[in-house]
């Protein structure tokens, strides 16, 4: 079967500190890979897709950027963090082969406190 | 691009009664309208799907509408329960239909 790990689950880093937030899939191949974000009270704002390994899709302009240097492997990371990057951090894989036309599974996420 | 609207924002009922959820969409190109319930400090969990090419589809007491015509879909749950309290996602296809968007999500709350 299909399993989603996403790790570190809690994480409080300071203004300016750099990030990276890992996720893996196992049991699949050639996963679509997404990271969304859940600000608190708020709805689930993509950031970046990738339908295969090291295409990166992104959604909105930030400081963050994604890699995904193995096929079941996708990363998140900054170089130095904002305030307004706090929140619950989530990965997702899909089995839609470049489509999305599939069910979603979402990793437990990561809570983030930029202080 | 896609932009998925959900209302409305909070939902309280009694136990027992029907709860309505509804979103629209922008990209009429989209063809594939899941619905996820998340609960308190969790990740969301798919709980009902519905493609283009049905206008209705029931799970149990949970059940989706969709009308492409107007671009809009509905979750309905009836007999709700306490344990139906949490907060649930639409969601529809963004342009190129690699990415779901999601909506802003609503809050049921089911009192018994």
């Amino acid at each position: 079967s299909q399993t989603i790990h996403q790790w570190p689950a809690t994480l409080v880093q300071p203004v300016g500190s750099p990030l990276s937030l890992e996720c893996t899939v196992e049991g699949t191949s050639n996963p679509n890979l997404y990271w969304y974000r859940q600000a608190a009270g708020r709805g689930l704002q993509l950031l970046f897709y990738s339908v295969g390994i090291g295409q990166i899709s992104s959604e909105v302009p930030q400081n963050l950027s994604a890699s995904r240097p193995q096929d079941r492997q996708f990363i998140l990371s900054s170089k130095k963090l904002l305030l307004s990057d706090s929140g619950f951090y989530l990965c997702a894989w899909g089995s839609g082969t470049g489509s999305a036309n599939s069910p979603l599974h979402f990793g437990n996420g990561t809570r983030l406190t930029v202080t | 691009g896609e932009n998925v609207e959900q209302h409305p924002s909070t939902l309280s009922v009694q136990e027992g009664d029907s709860a309505v959820i509804k979103c629209t969409y922008s990209d009429s190109a989209s063809n594939y309208f899941p619905w996820y319930k998340q609960e308190l400090g969790k990740r969301p969990q798919l709980i009902i799907d519905i493609r283009s090419n049905v206008g209705e589809k029931k799970d149990q007491r949970i059940a989706v509408t969709l009308n492409k015509t107007a671009k809009h879909f509905s979750l309905h749950i009836t007999e709700t329960q306490p344990e139906d309290s949490a907060v649930y996602f639409c969601a529809a296809l963004n342009q190129a239909g690699t990415a779901l968007i999601f909506g802003k999500g609503t809050t049921l709350s089911v009192s018994s």
